[in-house]
Formats: structure tokens, C-alpha cells, sequence
């Protein structure tokens, strides 16, 4: 089972470049959503969506853009990279919420970008 | 609004420990509780989750137990071993809402 499949793992960018980070799952998963992570401050959302055609913005959205035009993809895109922006980016995406009961999150492996 | 507070780290044990990594946290309602952990170079994985007040969660020997009068979800192990060095976050997921809010981690070393 792949699961969340985030492409590519690392990449080096310059101040003010474009780029897509994709992310992928396989388990028909209607909410996903992105997060960065930063030594000491966990994981802020950027982005999420509860399914295809509808987004939303997190705690930190400011210099990103997603689109959600199908169940199985949700790419992150890097409008004009900054050095702020260095960080890990992780995808994830939960299955449809059952009763009253409260579903976990599955990661993707994360990109490691660096922008300078 | 939600907030999760962990332990400061880095936490360093030797082979064997015991292991307690705090957490509480602050949310409206009844949120389900989570610990992640982040192997090196990888991605966040479930550890353990707990979805209602005095609900244990328990894996690969570590255990929480959801605590509601102190808001808290400790994490804790009886003996830690080298393969447990990780990266722990504790996390919440409250309401209606589907995005979950992370603390900020805690960086665990074993010796042997």
C-alpha cells in the first residue's frame, strides 16, 4: 500500500522561483491537508481541503496556493519562494469521521526545501 | 482556540529508562488525543490515540491515559530502548474540526 506520496523529497530553490510540491494518497481519503514543520514550533497547517473542488487556508497560508481538482491529489504551490519558506513540508490525509469518533491523520515521508 | 503544550526537550535516557514526556493541553468539548512519532528522516506515524476521558492508548509499550480534570495525556514507557529515538508530538483534534493541532515535539535519545 503506498499511502501518501509526497514528491520530490528534497529540493533547493532560489529567492523568488516558482514550484509544486506534490502530494498524492491512494486510500480515497476525503480530507487532506498540509503542514510545515519547523524545529521548535511542531507542525502549523497551511492548507487543507475536506474534498475535490473545495479548500481551505490553515494557520500559515501566506505564499501558497493549492487546488484540489481530484480525491487523490492536493498539490502545494511555492508562488515566488522566499528564504522564510525554508522548512519540511508534509502532506496528510484522513478517511471520512465515523460516529463520534475522531480519525487520525497519515503523513506523507515529507520535502525537505530550501530556498536561498 | 486549541493549544497543545509539551515538554521541552532534547530528552536523552539511557538503554532501559523510564520514559515520561508531558503534554496537555487546552481545547473546547471533548477532543480525541494523539501521540505521533517521527523516526529520522521520515514521516509523522500514529502511535497511540485516545478519544474519550480515562481511555488508555497503548502501542509497542508506550502508554497514555486521557486525563480530563488535568487536561493532560502524558506519554510514558517502562523501558526505553535505542530504536525508540524519535521525535514525539503530542496532538488534539477537537470538535468539528479535522485539522489537528500539533505540540512541538519532543526530541528522545537512548543510549546504550
Amino acid at each position: 500500500n503506498a499511502g501518501v506520496t509526497q514528491t520530490p523529497k528534497f529540493q533547493v530553490l532560489k529567492t523568488g522561483q516558482s514550484m509544486t510540491l506534490q502530494c498524492a494518497q491512494d486510500m480515497n481519503h476525503e480530507y487532506m491537508s498540509w503542514y510545515r514543520q519547523d524545529p521548535g514550533m511542531g507542525l502549523r497547517l497551511i492548507h487543507y481541503s475536506v474534498g475535490a473542488g473545495i479548500t481551505d487556508q490553515g494557520e500559515v497560508p501566506n505564499g501558497y496556493n493549492v487546488s484540489r481538482s481530484t480525491t487523490e491529489d492536493f498539490p502545494l504551490r511555492l508562488l515566488s519562494a522566499a528564504p522564510s519558506q525554508t522548512s519540511v513540508y508534509f502532506c496528510a490525509s484522513s478517511p471520512p469521521r465515523q460516529g463520534s469518533g475522531r480519525t487520525e491523520a497519515f503523513f506523507g515521508q515529507g520535502t525537505r526545501l530550501t530556498v536561498v | 482556540g486549541d493549544s497543545v503544550t509539551q515538554m521541552e526537550g532534547p530528552v536523552t535516557l539511557s538503554e532501559e529508562a523510564f520514559l515520561t514526556i508531558n503534554c496537555t493541553y487546552t481545547a473546547t468539548g471533548y477532543p480525541s488525543l494523539f501521540w505521533y512519532v517521527q523516526y529520522p528522516g521520515e514521516g509523522l506515524q500514529l502511535l497511540l490515540k485516545a478519544t474519550k476521558a480515562d481511555d488508555k492508548g497503548s502501542n509497542k509499550g508506550f502508554e497514555a491515559t486521557y486525563r480530563k480534570e488535568t487536561t493532560s495525556f502524558h506519554l510514558e514507557k517502562g523501558s526505553v530502548q535505542v530504536s525508540d529515538s524519535a521525535v514525539y508530538f503530542c496532538a488534539l483534534l477537537s470538535g468539528s474540526a479535522r485539522q489537528l493541532t500539533f505540540g512541538s515535539g519532543t526530541q528522545l535519545t537512548v543510549l546504550p
